[in-house]
């Protein structure tokens, strides 16, 4: 099983500033890693696949990057609505699909 | 507009069992792998099923083989889990999604709330 690991748990960011976070595989997942955004009470919304494609209505302030065990999501300015917490998936090596622990965005 | 609708969560003993239903419109529900993702109070995400197009292929997480047991029924566009032989650790919000490409979820319920106490 590939074991995802996301760093730091808790990022506090001012709004308009930059984060990054990131997710490490225990192994290479190659390029077949996603990002998904979860706010309180609702459901998981994919942003990112194959480690730097958007998907589908994702503002461009989302950004993936990364390959084999390091990978990166970056908002380039954060808006209001963008404090969630963020995981990612490896779906290279299944199953299982694994996700990372997560990291939760707070306001600075 | 595509929706997926979970129902059949409860409180139910440890050891018994439950069935969960998810039920999908405005897309054509034969064409997608679909899954079950669970979210244990307060924890991340844990996937725990998916299931092929025509139901052929089904693969589950360590932890719940032989327990669950997912299936589908294209005629009434409805996804479902049985679970059986539940423990506490079984206790969590169940998503269903739909599986884009079979591996990203691109569409998700609003879950249902599986709780296994005495």
């Amino acid at each position: 099983e590939i074991v995802m690991t996301q760093s730091p748990a808790t990022l506090s960011v001012s709004p308009g500033e930059r984060a990054t976070l990131s997710c490490r595989a225990s192994q290479s997942v190659n390029i077949y890693l996603a990002w998904y955004q979860q706010k309180p009470g609702q459901a998981p919304r994919l942003l990112i696949y194959a480690a730097s494609t958007r998907a589908t209505g994702i503002p461009a302030r989302f950004s993936g990057s990364g390959s084999g065990t390091e990978f990166t999501l970056t908002i380039s300015s954060l808006q209001s609505e963008d404090f969630a917490v963020y995981y990612c998936q490896q779906y290279h090596n299944w199953p299982p699909i694994t996700f990372g622990g997560g990291t939760r965005v707070e306001i600075k | 507009e595509v929706q997926l609708v979970e129902s059949g969560g409860g409180l139910v003993q440890p050891g018994g069992s439950l069935r969960l239903s998810c039920a999908a419109s405005g897309f054509t529900f034969s064409d997608y792998w679909m899954t079950w993702v669970r979210q244990a109070p307060g924890r991340g995400l844990e996937w725990v099923a998916k299931i092929k197009q025509d139901g052929s292929e089904k693969y589950y997480v360590d932890s719940v083989k032989g327990r669950f047991t997912i299936s589908r029924d294209n005629a009434k566009n409805s996804l479902y889990l049985q679970m059986d032989s539940l423990r506490a650790d079984d206790t969590a919000l169940y998503y269903c999604a739909r599986a884009q490409w079979q591996h990203l979820y691109d569409y998700w319920g609003q879950g249902t709330l599986v709780t296994v106490s005495s």
